[in-house]
């Protein structure tokens, strides 16, 4: 395990659920992300939190909607999700000023 | 131009092969250059982690970067079958409050025994 721990690994949705995603990091860790990564597509970043403060949102549809209450916890909420949305959600944390970012093993989202 | 370029291969070697994965990047800002490697239905894992130019070793790995060129490489020696992912480079500006990693598409590996 990396210290970055992933609930739920594999996750089925119709378009009009809610769910969420959450993600726990056991580093030390000030800085936490999600990513999405897509079939032969770069990772792209969605959101950064760091000290609990986001600090980066990239053009992210509202449908999805993160929460961090404190360093340690992370959460993406999904609601009415297109099938376009089905891809590898990863969660990565890193300390602050460092860059190298530790990954979590992701949720696989199907969105049907 | 896209910031990082990666050829997304497929490269397919015999075991005990030398590998050399490259990407080339746009940002003349970047300053930190990781490597991650990705097995299938896995999270990435950071393999090496420079910081500007010059090489870094860690066993059979070696990673390199020429900021003059934008251009960064990681060679794997004695490649085994374990070796066989995608490997994605990411590279940062990095310092204060620039936490934004760009990554490569990733290049599969598959090393044959």
């Amino acid at each position: 395990e990396t210290g970055v721990t992933q609930t739920p690994r594999h996750l089925v949705m119709g378009m009009t659920n809610k769910k969420s995603l959450k993600c726990e990091q056991h580093l030390g860790h000030n800085a936490m992300y999600w990513y999405k990564q897509s079939a032969k597509k770069p990772l792209e970043l969605m959101f950064v939190y760091s000290l609990e403060e986001r600090v980066e949102n990239n053009s992210v549809p509202s449908r999805f909607s993160p929460e961090c209450p404190n360093s340690s916890h992370l959460f993406l909420h999904l609601h009415t999700l297109q099938p376009e949305d089905s891809a590898l959600y990863l969660c990565a944390s890193s300390r602050g000023a460092r860059t190298e970012a530790f990954f979590g093993q992701g949720t696989r989202l199907t969105v049907v | 131009q896209k910031e990082v370029e990666q050829d997304p291969g497929p490269l397919s070697v015999p075991e005990g092969a030398i590998v050399s994965l490259n990407c080339t990047y746009s940002n003349s800002a970047f300053q930190y250059f990781m490597w991650y490697r990705q097995y299938s239905r896995k999270g990435p894992e950071l393999l090496m982690y420079t910081y500007s130019s010059g090489n870094k070793e860690d066993g059979r790995f070696t990673a390199q970067v020429d900021k003059s060129s934008k251009y960064i490489s990681l060679f794997i020696r004695d490649s085994q079958p374990s070796d066989s992912a995608t490997y994605l480079c990411a590279m940062s500006a990095g310092g204060g409050s620039n936490y934004k990693l760009t990554f490569g598409k990733g290049t599969l590996l598959t090393v044959n025994p």
